[in-house]
């Protein structure tokens, strides 16, 4: 069965200083990632995916993800973060195509000045 | 492109009343939507899945006789919340496929919608 692990359940990184948010998942096969974020009392934004080829993934507001399959990861990176950026952040895998999502519990990340 | 609404967006009901959400895919066909649930400061559990025309497939766990869904057009589904209780409370998100964007799974979300059952 898919899984989804953020071991990470806070996080809080100061202003401008890097950041990753590490996800693991378990799956027989190459799965499709995502990484969401929530802002509270929000729907979902997706901030990049990851289906195949180049394994490092460029997403919105300055994210990127590299998948690992040797790790079975997809650690969520920004170099430099910015207060805005305090939210939860979902990390989620898809099998086949048609079928729900699978998320992760969240890691909440707050942003100290 | 690709906009999922829900309406509406925050209710407060009664206990013991039934209440409608509506999931809408405004720009795209979809033939598979999802209903999440979300307790808070939790992750999204997946409630059911619904296809177009077709009974919706329900989770282990989740009371299809308590949380109806109907997914009567391309464009629309409707999650309905009967015999509200105040533990049925949260934060219900919907998703839609658009299989003639991506047939690779990716989903596109609504806003949400706030039930709070007094």
């Amino acid at each position: 069965a898919q899984s989804v692990t953020q071991p990470d359940i806070h996080i809080t990184v100061s202003e401008g200083a890097s950041l990753e948010l590490r996800c693991n998942y378990s799956y027989g096969a190459t799965p499709y990632l995502f990484w969401y974020v929530q802002s509270p009392g929000q729907g979902l934004q997706l901030l990049l995916k990851y289906f195949s080829g180049d394994t490092l993934v460029q997403g919105i507001k300055g994210f990127e993800a590299e998948f690992k399959r040797s790790q079975s990861s997809f650690n969520l990176r920004k170099p430099s973060v910015h207060w805005s950026d305090a939210a939860e952040y979902f990390c989620a895998v898809g099998a086949q195509a048609g079928t729900a999502l699978i998320f992760g519990k969240g890691t909440t990340l707050s942003v100290s000045s | 492109g690709a906009v999922v609404s829900q309406h509406p967006s925050r209710v407060i009901c009664k206990s013991g009343t039934s209440v409608k959400i509506e999931c809408r895919s405004l720009d795209f066909q979809a033939t598979t939507m999802f209903w999440y649930r979300q307790f808070p400061k939790k992750s999204l559990m997946l409630m059911a899945t619904s296809n177009e025309g077709s009974k919706a497939t329900y989770e282990q766990g989740v009371e299809k006789d308590k949380f109806l869904i109907n997914h009567a057009s391309l464009t629309l589904s409707t999650l309905t919340v009967t015999s509200a209780h105040p533990e049925d409370s949260s934060f219900y998100i919907c998703s839609a496929r658009d299989v003639s964007r991506d047939s690779r799974g990716e989903q596109y979300f609504g806003p949400g919608t706030r039930l709070t059952v007094t």
